[in-house]
């Protein structure tokens, strides 16, 4: 079962790229990385999914090395509204489907 | 499109009184559905999931159970609530692909106190 391992909180001002990056040291062959955002009061919302590389959307970017121990979720230009707890899940099944703790990330003006 | 309903919003219960929430989704057949419950300042916790009718799977032993009496519908139970019960409790469904990348999709969520 791949443990995943995040910064608790983040700071940054608007307009800056955030990184943020995850560890999962133990990831299985068949385990995928997904990122998701929430809001308080708000269940997770999806962000961006990948296996291996780079993997980019219309909202971020996700940065996966070759060896896959650790992953980075690139957000460019943050506003005031990215505040937000971003979640690293690392998963092969249904039964793997357990969030971390997150990272409070805080866009200040 | 797909719509996930989960109600009520929030909910005020006594100790050991009973519970049920209840989780609908529209616009998708055989989806994996999935209960987990958040508390204060901190991550999520999955409870239970399940691939088919009458097919639960529980992650953490405790007073809730799960059932899911049809395809879409999901409902989170507890005979006697405790104080530890209380929490933010989200409703969530896959594709059901069964797959590794399975991309979940959250209800609104219920903010359960328990007084």
């Amino acid at each position: 079962l791949a443990k995943t391992t995040q910064p608790i909180s983040m700071d940054s001002y608007e307009g800056q790229e955030v990184n943020i990056t995850c560890s999962h040291n133990n990831i299985a062959t068949n385990d995928y990385i997904t990122w998701y955002q929430q809001f308080p009061s708000q269940g997770p919302r999806f962000i961006i999914q990948g296996y291996k590389t780079k993997v980019t959307n219309e909202v971020a970017s996700l940065f996966i090395p070759a060896d896959r121990k650790s992953s980075t979720l690139s957000l460019p230009r943050v506003s005031l509204s990215d505040t937000a707890v971003y979640y690293c899940l690392v998963a092969g099944s249904a039964r793997q489907l357990t969030f971390g703790s997150g990272t409070q990330l805080t866009v200040l003006p | 499109s797909q719509t996930i309903h989960q109600w009520p919003a929030t909910l005020v219960q006594p100790v050991g009184s009973p519970l049920s929430l209840e989780c609908t989704v529209e616009g998708t057949s055989n989806p994996n559905l999935y209960w987990y419950r958040q508390a204060a300042g901190r991550g999520l916790q999955l409870l239970f999931y399940s691939v088919g009718i009458g097919q639960i799977s529980s992650e953490v032993p405790q007073n809730l159970s799960a059932s899911r009496p049809q395809d879409r519908q999901f409902i989170l139970s507890s005979k006697k609530l405790l104080l530890s019960d209380s929490g933010f409790y989200l409703c969530a469904w896959s594709r059901g692909q069964r797959g590794p990348n399975e991309k979940l999709f959250f209800g609104s969520g219920t903010q359960l106190s328990v007084l």
